[in-house]
């Protein structure tokens, strides 16, 4: 068990540009998540997935973002033409789905700063 | 649309002190409510709880649900000054959908 992984750790990209994050869960999980923080909150729910489909997207979330987990395995997070808003903290976290729940087990995360 | 409160947004107390930290919810289809800890970057999963009235205890740490009120305690006793963090609240839902509230700021004074 390595845990979850997240890349890069920080992006600083200029307002306009696309970017792309990475995570690679825990390698058993079937289930992933994707999560954005900004200070003083707690994380916001934006996507997760039972393998690779893609269960439910937040409706909070403008098309600018997309998800994709092909293969079940890792996962990308997508943002077109970043807005200063979009800077924040982008948690990935996976888990075992089975029949009570369980815990989630988070990346450290992917910091993003929009200029 | 599903919510959890979390109270109080932010604490600070002397170590050696209790503390008590709120949260309540209100979802459609609940499953289980899970509490974590926030250092300095990723949550660290502290409890579940799936049953009203069954307390969860880990070391200095517990945590009851009650399924009635909607609302959930952590409670933190003889506090030390590592226990200082943001502790999350989250819920999740029947369909596995898990949401959090803002969190707790706890800060312990030495």
């Amino acid at each position: 068990d390595t845990g979850v992984s997240q890349n890069p750790r920080h992006k600083i990209t200029k307002r306009g540009q696309n970017v792309t994050f990475r995570c690679d869960p825990i390698s058993e999980h079937n289930r992933l998540y994707w999560y954005r923080q900004t200070l003083g909150q707690g994380p916001e729910f934006l996507t997760y997935f039972q393998n690779e489909a893609q269960l439910e997207k937040s409706r909070l979330l403008s098309d600018r973002f997309s998800a994709e987990r092909p293969k079940g395995s890792f996962s990308t997070l997508e943002i077109q033409r970043t807005e200063q808003g979009d800077s924040a903290m982008y948690l990935c976290a996976s888990s075992l789905a089975w029949g009570v729940g369980s815990p989630l087990h988070f990346g450290n995360g992917t910091r993003l700063t929009v200029t | 649309e599903d919510k959890v409160v979390q109270s109080p947004l932010s604490l600070v107390v002397h170590e050696g002190d209790t503390v008590t930290l709120n949260c309540s919810y209100e979802v459609t289809n609940f499953r289980s409510l899970l509490w974590y800890k926030q250092e300095k970057k990723a949550p660290t999963f502290l409890f579940m709880l799936t049953s009203s009235g069954i307390e969860k205890k880990s070391g200095r740490l517990s945590s009851i649900l009650d399924k009635k009120e909607l609302f959930s305690i952590l409670n933190i006793t003889a506090t030390q000054t590592g226990d200082s963090a943001v502790y999350l609240c989250a819920v999740d839902l029947r369909d596995d959908k898990i949401i959090f509230g803002k969190g707790t700021r706890l800060h312990i004074l030495p």
